[in-house]
């Protein structure tokens, strides 16, 4: 099946530091990529949407100076959260779809592992 | 807009038992509906999905969910719950086009021995 990774799998920063988190389709082009955030025994925050080629969609209530998305390739997505406070540790995930998926598969998103961020 | 209702926060069953994780949803169109699984500090892991065809839709680890339009639901279900089990199971549904998915707010499922 479709394979996502990210990097890294935890990051501890201190506050006012700027952390990158990148999102890999391995064996798949993926065409948009997907960021999210997750707080404890919380669902999924959808916090952008990442279309290569093109500037990221960021859901209502995003800052987009703040988390800054980049899809430069059809396997690389980054977010990179920028001046980091205490308030945006979190579990950060994305996920990607396969536009080659067929019959509706191409709407099935495929999960990266995560990111757990620290900041003090 | 489509949205996704888990009315249960928590399940719990006894392994060996059958278990049902309710999802229902709304969305305008033909939906397109999936259930993830998490396990702690872990990304989402995709079970199965329901496109078009039958309603009743085989999945990863011997899961299961039974599409019902006129219900507009979605439950997840298992025959026979493993210790395994136990994790957060999420229900989402998209509209072909739609851009994105929507996720319900996911149910802890724990399954003791």
């Amino acid at each position: 099946g479709a394979v996502v990774s990210q990097h890294p799998s935890r990051v501890i920063c201190k506050s006012g530091t700027s952390v990158k988190i990148e999102c890999r389709s391995l064996d798949f082009q993926a065409t948009t990529m997907f960021w999210y955030r997750q707080f404890p025994k919380q669902s999924l925050m959808l916090m952008a949407t990442s279309n290569e080629g093109s500037k990221a969609t960021y859901e209502q209530g995003v800052e987009k100076d703040k988390f800054l998305i980049n899809h430069a390739s059809l396997t690389l997505s980054t977010l990179t959260v920028t001046s980091a406070h205490p308030e945006d540790s979190s579990f950060y995930i994305c996920s990607a779809r396969d536009p080659k998926g067929v019959g509706g598969g191409q709407e099935t998103q495929y999960f990266g592992p995560g990111t757990r961020l620290l900041v003090l | 807009a489509q949205s996704v209702a888990q009315p249960e926060d928590q399940v719990n069953v006894a392994e060996g038992n059958p278990l049902t994780v309710k999802c229902t949803y709304s969305v305008s169109g033909n939906p397109y509906l999936f259930w993830y699984v998490q396990y702690p500090n872990r990304g989402l892991q995709f079970l199965l999905k329901y496109i078009t065809g039958d309603n009743l839709v085989k999945g990863s680890y011997g899961f299961e969910a039974e599409f019902n339009k006129s219900q507009t639901s979605f439950h997840l279900k298992k025959p026979s719950a493993l210790v395994s089990d136990s994790a957060l199971y999420f229900c989402a549904v998209s509209a072909l086009g739609a851009g994105k998915s929507t996720f319900g707010d996911g149910t802890t499922l724990t399954v003791k021995p």
